[in-house]
């Protein structure tokens, strides 16, 4: 059963415009969501978050998107560069105690073509 | 600076070995999570431990046990390794129990299992 969903395994953009990468979730009771960047031998890092109180999370050239009504969010890279190559995880969490656990999507893999 | 360090990089154990990874960080974080990642299913947590001697299975705990002895190590153990758990294996560890607190990821272990 997967809470969160990216349905698209594989995204090429062009260097300079934008990248828009996807994420679904079915569990309503999610309220955090963060976005992770991997690179090839390392392990995941942190990108960006947002709290289910906001629709909007902005920095630099990264912005969140959510909206809670359709259970979707999404990460917007503009312009991209050449370094943002490398496979994108969302994940969701609670945020009441004991919950610290995140659930993560499938990745997307986004190349940036010079 | 964050710092997340995994025992090994790469790993190959024969079927039936008993295996451990061994990950340590220093930032004097409470809560340590083991993932493994594999392709089209993105991370999966099999356990986390949000103090020492303590442990809560994750999504996928089978044929996995973890061990907290100090705070600053989280190990994980597969008691008698098989093909499927071939993989790659991450760390994770955060700041607090109960606040929304990024999760720092090592470098990853890739164990293959013959």
């Amino acid at each position: 059963d997967q809470q969160v969903k990216q349905n698209s395994p594989s995204l090429s953009v062009q260097e300079g415009r934008i990248s828009i990468l996807n994420c679904d979730y079915t569990n309503s009771m999610f309220d955090y969501f963060l976005w992770y960047k991997k690179y090839p031998a390392e392990g995941p890092t942190f990108l960006i978050s947002i709290s289910s109180i906001k629709d909007k999370n902005e920095d630099g050239r990264f912005t969140v998107f959510l909206n809670k009504s359709a259970k979707h969010l999404s990460l917007h890279i503009v312009p991209s560069q050449p370094g943002d190559s490398a496979v994108y995880f969302c994940a969701a969490s609670l945020s009441n105690f004991g919950n610290e656990k995140l659930t993560f999507g499938t990745g997307t893999r986004l190349t940036i073509i010079p | 600076d964050v710092k997340v360090t995994q025992s090994s990089r790469y790993l190959v154990k024969r079927t039936g070995e008993k295996v451990f990874l061994e990950c340590v960080q220093d930032m004097d974080h409470e809560n340590m999570f083991w993932y493994r990642q594999d392709p089209g299913l993105g991370l999966r947590l099999i356990y986390f431990s949000y103090d020492v001697k303590m442990k809560e299975k994750g999504d996928i705990p089978e044929g996995y046990s973890v061990s907290r002895e100090k705070k600053e190590r989280f190990s994980l153990i597969l008691e008698s390794a098989s093909t499927n758990q071939t993989s790659m294996y991450l760390c994770a560890s955060s700041l607090d129990r109960g606040r929304q607190e990024t999760q720092y990821f090592g470098p990853g272990t890739r164990l293959l299992v013959l």
